[in-house]
């Protein structure tokens, strides 16, 4: 069966430094990826999203970036936290199919930045 | 680009009453719909999904939703609430063409006794 690992869980990290948070999948091959960010009343905000490998589409430009350097992993990074990068960040994978199929979701990274 | 809208933030009900949340879709195709649920601190699970066919979709833990292409809406319902089911309800469209899956605002649901 598909598994979905998101670490860390919590982080707390001081403003202006940098960010990697990791996503990996397995038990599926070329998934496609995502990330969204969860703030306060806003839903989930679409980051990235990525077909392949090296394939990354952007959303919202901003402090973030994300790479995807192998079929199953996704990584969100920034170079320099801002206070405003604070937020619960999903990782979700979705299988590559005719048509659509369902997406499913890690447990989340909290992010405080201080 | 298509685009999700749940008009209500919060909503409380009584244990037992019925309940429908509501969701509407804007995409200009045919939509792929979602619904998810989000206990607090945790990941969304899915509740069901509507790709085509029959417009009324049942889900997990009694719900269900239906789809109304004339409203472009996908509200959801159960007829009877339980406690355990105070959480976070989120609805999500997902473009025919391309690979974007967006999702509304969210509906905090508070279940009283």
């Amino acid at each position: 069966s598909q598994t979905i690992h998101q670490w860390p869980a919590t982080l707390v990290q001081p403003v202006g430094s940098p960010l990697s948070l990791e996503c990996t999948v397995e038990g599926t091959s070329n998934p496609n990826l995502y990330w969204y960010r969860q703030a306060a009343g806003r839903g989930l905000q679409l980051l990235f999203y990525s077909v392949g490998i090296g394939q990354i589409s952007s959303e919202v430009p901003q402090n973030l970036s994300a790479s995807r350097p192998q079929d199953r992993q996704f990584i969100l990074s920034s170079k320099k936290l801002l206070l405003s990068d604070s937020g619960f960040y999903l990782c979700a994978w979705r299988a590559e199919a005719q048509g659509w199929t369902e997406a499913f979701f890690g447990q989340g990274t909290r992010l405080t930045v201080v | 680009a298509q685009s999700v809208t749940q008009p209500d933030i919060h909503i409380t009900v009584s244990e037992g009453a019925s309940l429908e949340l509501r969701c509407n879709y804007s995409y200009g195709a045919t939509p792929y719909l979602f619904w998810y649920v989000q206990s607090p601190g945790q990941g969304l699970q899915l509740l069901l999904k509507y790709f085509s066919g029959d417009t009324l979709v049942q889900g997990i833990k009694g719900f269900e939703a239906e789809f109304k292409r004339s409203q472009s809406s996908f509200n959801l319902r159960k007829p009877s609430v339980h406690w355990s089911d105070a959480a976070e309800y989120f609805c999500a469209v997902g473009a025919y063409y391309g690979n974007k899956l967006v999702f509304g605002a969210g509906t905090i649901l508070r279940v009283k006794s």
